[in-house]
């Protein structure tokens, strides 16, 4: 399996501000996910983390608001840009070993709340 | 393109009884599915998952799912409802034979009357 830690476990920020999310596995990964869920709703995938380039949006999800890195293959982060509070929402990084390339494990979640 | 849909966002059951959370599929290409937990202010679980092998699936605290290619589901089963299984519950799409991204059903809240 795969242990995956996100910091900040939580966090209140203020309109118009920024926040990086940092997602650490502690083995090496073929593929990285950055996913949202808003309040009482289900997982929609932001975007592929991918190592060494540019992430693959999701339709909805644009660059300039989500920016994400991906360094290496333990490593990623996700930027929510210009925050508003319409972007208060628990986001999940998630990973794909190579050894499993049918399972995906998933960190413990980023709970975000905008003022 | 993939889809999953569950029927039913909150299902309440007693304790002790059966539990059925229903999940039907579209998918272009043969699908891997799963059912994941999350429990309140938890991340997600993996409870079990269907990757072409068996068709009658099982997973972790006693649950199981059935695919059903020609109706298109794997519902999620458990003989008998335990009060910790009271969490929210999604079923999940990814394309079969190659890391993907999953889609996400809407999810189901599961309630255990004691």
């Amino acid at each position: 399996s795969a242990v995956i830690s996100q910091k900040p476990s939580r966090d209140i920020c203020q309109r118009g501000t920024s926040l990086t999310i940092q997602c650490q596995v502690d083995s090496q990964v073929t593929m990285m996910f950055w996913y949202r869920q808003q309040p009482g709703q289900s997982l929609t995938l932001i975007a592929t983390a991918n190592q060494g380039s540019e992430a693959t949006y999701e339709s909805g999800f644009v660059i300039d608001k989500f920016p994400i890195s991906r360094p290496n293959l333990t490593f990623s982060t996700l930027t929510v840009s210009n925050m508003s509070p319409e972007d208060s929402s628990i986001y999940l990084c998630s990973a794909i070993r190579e050894e499993a390339l049918d399972e995906q494990y998933f960190g413990p979640g980023t709970r975000l709340t905008v003022t | 393109a993939q889809s999953v849909t569950q029927l039913g966002s909150h299902v309440s059951v007693s304790e002790g009884a059966l539990v059925l959370l229903r999940c039907n599929y579209s998918s272009s290409v043969p699908p891997y599915l799963f059912w994941y937990v999350q429990y309140p202010n938890q991340g997600l679980q993996l409870l079990l998952k269907y990757t072409s092998a068996a068709t009658l699936v099982k997973g972790i605290n006693g649950f199981e799912a059935e695919f059903k290619k020609s109706e298109t589901s794997f519902h999620l089963t458990k003989p008998s409802a335990h009060m910790s299984d009271a969490a929210e519950y999604f079923c999940a799409v990814s394309a079969y034979s190659s890391a993907s991204k999953i889609i996400f059903g809407s999810g189901t809240r599961l309630s255990i009357r004691p």
